[in-house]
């Protein structure tokens, strides 16, 4: 059973309007989240992260939302751009296994012109 | 710095056989870390190593082995390749034992057919 979930495989948007890919997760113990994004034919690379005593954490034109009630965040990508076309991988981990982080399945992300 | 290099970049292998996929990193990294990518699943933990001779066990470590003599190196061994092995393997490394905090960088994958 997936602790982590994108439930959406893609997702489309304008270039220039905001992205939104949305993450779930199942344990309630997760205390830190990541996004990774990943080219075609490329290894991930790190994003953004945030750490669970936070509910927003901004860097450029990236922002990950955390609504731990809902067990919920959310990537908002302002404005979006053609390079953001990629896959994006929301990561959980637990603070008492540090060193193991859990991916969800990814959501594949186009930006149309 | 050529960063995570992984080895070979494709491969073929027919049931039963055996081989190892290669990782070395030059940046000097503590963890490093093995995933395979399939399609719906996302990237799955298969081991990971904190240190040269530590090794762990993640998710879905059946079926692989790993070994970390060296700092640099970090290489995953298929002992008898099985079709559900198909799959891309990336490997990854970051500066500290705890990849929350530090970075992970990512190695470019291999991507293994099994017959």
């Amino acid at each position: 059973d997936q602790q982590v979930k994108q439930n959406s495989p893609s997702l489309s948007v304008q270039e220039g309007r905001i992205s939104i890919l949305n993450c779930d997760y199942t344990n309630s113990m997760f205390d830190y989240f990541l996004w990774y994004k990943k080219y075609p034919a490329e290894g991930p690379t790190f994003l953004i992260s945030i750490s669970s005593i936070k509910d927003k954490n901004e860097d450029g034109r990236f922002t990950v939302f955390l609504n731990k009630s809902a067990k919920h965040l959310s990537l908002h990508i302002v404005p979006s751009q053609p390079g953001d076309s990629a896959v994006y991988f929301c990561a959980a981990s637990l603070y008492s296994s540090a060193s193991k982080i859990i991916f969800g399945s990814g959501t594949r992300l186009s930006i149309r012109p | 710095n050529a960063g995570v290099t992984q080895t070979p970049k494709f491969q073929v292998l027919k049931t039963g056989q055996s081989m190892t996929l290669q990782c070395a990193q030059d940046m000097n990294h503590e963890y490093m870390s093995w995933y395979r990518q399939d399609p719906g699943m996302g990237l799955r933990l298969i081991h990971y190593s904190v240190g040269a001779g530590i090794t762990d066990q993640g998710e879905v470590p059946n079926g692989y082995n790993v070994s970390r003599s060296t700092t640099e190196d970090f290489p995953l061994r298929l002992l008898s390749a099985a079709p559900s092995q198909t799959s891309v393997y990336f490997c990854a490394s970051s500066y500290g034992q705890n990849p929350r905090r530090d970075t992970q960088y990512f190695g470019p994958g291999t991507r293994l057919t099994v017959l």
